[in-house]
C-alpha cells in the first residue's frame, strides 16, 4: 500500500513568487493535515482538511492556503514568498477521524532565496 | 498558546542502554503521542495514550499517560543504532482539536555516543 506522497520533494523558489505543494493521501484517506517544520519553531499545524472542508486552521498569516480534492488529494499554496518561508512542509493522512495516528509523507523541502 | 516541553533536547546512546525522556505541559492533554522523526523523513508514530495512568509499549518502546494529564514518559530499552532520530511528543489542543490538529514538542534528539 502506497504512503503518503508529496511533491515536489525539494523546491528553491524567489522570494515574492508564490508556491504549490501538492499531496496525496493513502488510498482510502480522507482526513488530511499539513505541517510546518522549521529548526526555530519545530513542527506547526497549518490546515486539517476533511472530506474537501477545512476542519482547522493554524496561526498562519493568509498568504497560507489550502484545498482538499474530491479524490482526496490536497494542496497548499504560499503566496508572496518570505524568507521566513523556508522549511520542511509536511502533509499527514487518516482514514477517519477519532483515534489513531496520521500517517505522515516525507515532506516537501521549501527553500526561499 | 498550549506548549509542549520535552527533555532532554539532546542525548547520547551507547548500544545496550536504557533511553528515557519525557514530555510536560502546563495544561492539561487528553490524548498523547509518540513519533520519531529520521532524517529526510517524516515522523512516524510509535505509541499514542488515551487515558491517565495509560502504560502502553510497542517492542522495546514503552509509554505512559501522567495521572495528571500533564506529562507523559517514553523509555527505550536495549537500545540499538537504529533508535538514533528525534523523538517527538504531541497531543491535539484542548479547544477540541482532533489528531489531525496537533501541538508538537521540540524533540529529542537521539545520537549515538562517539
Amino acid at each position: 500500500k502506497a504512503g503518503v506522497t508529496q511533491t515536489p520533494r525539494y523546491l528553491i523558489k524567489t522570494r515574492g513568487q508564490q508556491v504549490t505543494l501538492s499531496c496525496s493521501p493513502i488510498s482510502g484517506h480522507r482526513s488530511v493535515s499539513w505541517y510546518q517544520q522549521t529548526p526555530g519553531q519545530g513542527l506547526q499545524f497549518l490546515f486539517e482538511y476533511f472530506s474537501e472542508t477545512q476542519r482547522n486552521k493554524g496561526n498562519f498569516p493568509g498568504r497560507f492556503s489550502g484545498r482538499q480534492f474530491s479524490n482526496s488529494r490536497s494542496e497548499m499554496n504560499v503566496s508572496t514568498l518570505e524568507l521566513g518561508d523556508s522549511a520542511l512542509y509536511l502533509c499527514a493522512s487518516k482514514m477517519i477521524q477519532g483515534r489513531g495516528g496520521y500517517t505522515f509523507g516525507s515532506g516537501t523541502r521549501l527553500t526561499v532565496v | 498558546g498550549q506548549q509542549l516541553n520535552q527533555s532532554p533536547q539532546s542525548m547520547f546512546i551507547q548500544e545496550g542502554e536504557d533511553v528515557s525522556m519525557n514530555c510536560t505541559s502546563s495544561s492539561i492533554f487528553n490524548t498523547w503521542l509518540w513519533y520519531k522523526q529520521d532524517p529526510g523523513e517524516g515522523p512516524v508514530l510509535l505509541i499514542a495514550l488515551y487515558k491517565a495512568g495509560e502504560l502502553t509499549s510497542n517492542g522495546r518502546l514503552t509509554a505512559q499517560f501522567g495521572i495528571t494529564r500533564k506529562d507523559s514518559f517514553l523509555n527505550i530499552s536495549a537500545s540499538i543504532p537504529s533508535d538514533v532520530g528525534i523523538y517527538f511528543c504531541a497531543g491535539p489542543p484542548d479547544y477540541g482539536g482532533s489528531q489531525g490538529n496537533l501541538i508538537f514538542g521540540k524533540g529529542t534528539k537521539l545520537s549515538v555516543k562517539p
